[in-house]
């Protein structure tokens, strides 16, 4: 299958501060990305779908401002955290999907540990 | 509204025994039907899928799903585990055009000698 890099696996950061989380899409060109998280056993819930090239559609209850999401290129995004905070500590995946494809593939997640 | 049930969040089962994993949906539409596997700070494995046709699809790993329309389900099993099957397993659903994916809470494997 298709190989997604996510990167990097773990960050710790200071509260305050901000952090990015790349996606890649190594062998395809993604023209859909998802963000999802992961809370402590639950479920990963999305975040945010985003397509090349446009502004990111987040669900309900996601504050955009925080968690900005960058879709520039057919293989990259990018979801920055800002001004985080220790309940913003969690794991975050994301699945990348070329047009037409019925399957998304997932990179291999960044655990975020903010202090 | 579009949910997916995993009502078993741990279950322990003897290497070599069989295993099955429960999951019951939710959906306004067709849906795709999908079961990803998790190991420990690792991303989802996708285990199989099933789109149409024949409602017993076989995966990687020595898994199969069947899908049962009548029942709302699509239960994961293995005739044989083995103790590197322990890991997160989840049940996910999809519309056809896989805009988005919903996902159940997860089912926590764990294999005993």
């Amino acid at each position: 299958g298709a190989v997604v890099s996510q990167h990097p696996s773990r960050v710790i950061c200071k509260s305050g501060t901000s952090v990015k989380i790349e996606c890649r899409s190594l062998d395809f060109q993604a023209t859909t990305m998802f963000w999802y998280r992961q809370f402590p056993k639950k479920s990963l819930m999305l975040m945010a779908t985003s397509n090349e090239g446009s502004k990111a559609t987040y669900e309900q209850g996601v504050e955009k401002d925080k968690f900005l999401i960058n879709h520039a290129s057919l293989t990259l995004s990018t979801l920055t955290v800002t001004s985080a905070h220790p309940e913003d500590s969690s794991f975050y995946i994301c699945s990348a999907r070329q047009t037409g494809n019925t399957e998304a593939f997932f990179g291999q997640g960044t655990r975020l540990t903010v202090v | 509204a579009q949910s997916v049930t995993q009502p078993d969040i741990h279950i322990t089962v003897s290497e070599g025994a069989s295993l099955e994993l429960r999951c019951n949906y939710s959906y306004g539409a067709t849906p795709y039907l999908f079961w990803y596997v998790q190991s420990p700070g690792q991303g989802l494995q996708l285990l199989l899928k099933y789109f149409s046709g024949d409602t017993l699809v076989q995966g990687i790993k020595g898994f199969e799903a069947e899908f049962k329309r009548s029942q709302s389900s699509f239960n994961l099993r293995k005739p044989s585990v083995h103790w590197s099957d322990a890991a997160e397993y989840f049940c996910a659903v999809g519309p056809r055009d896989f805009n988005k994916f919903y996902f159940g809470s997860g089912t926590k494997l764990n294999v005993k000698p």
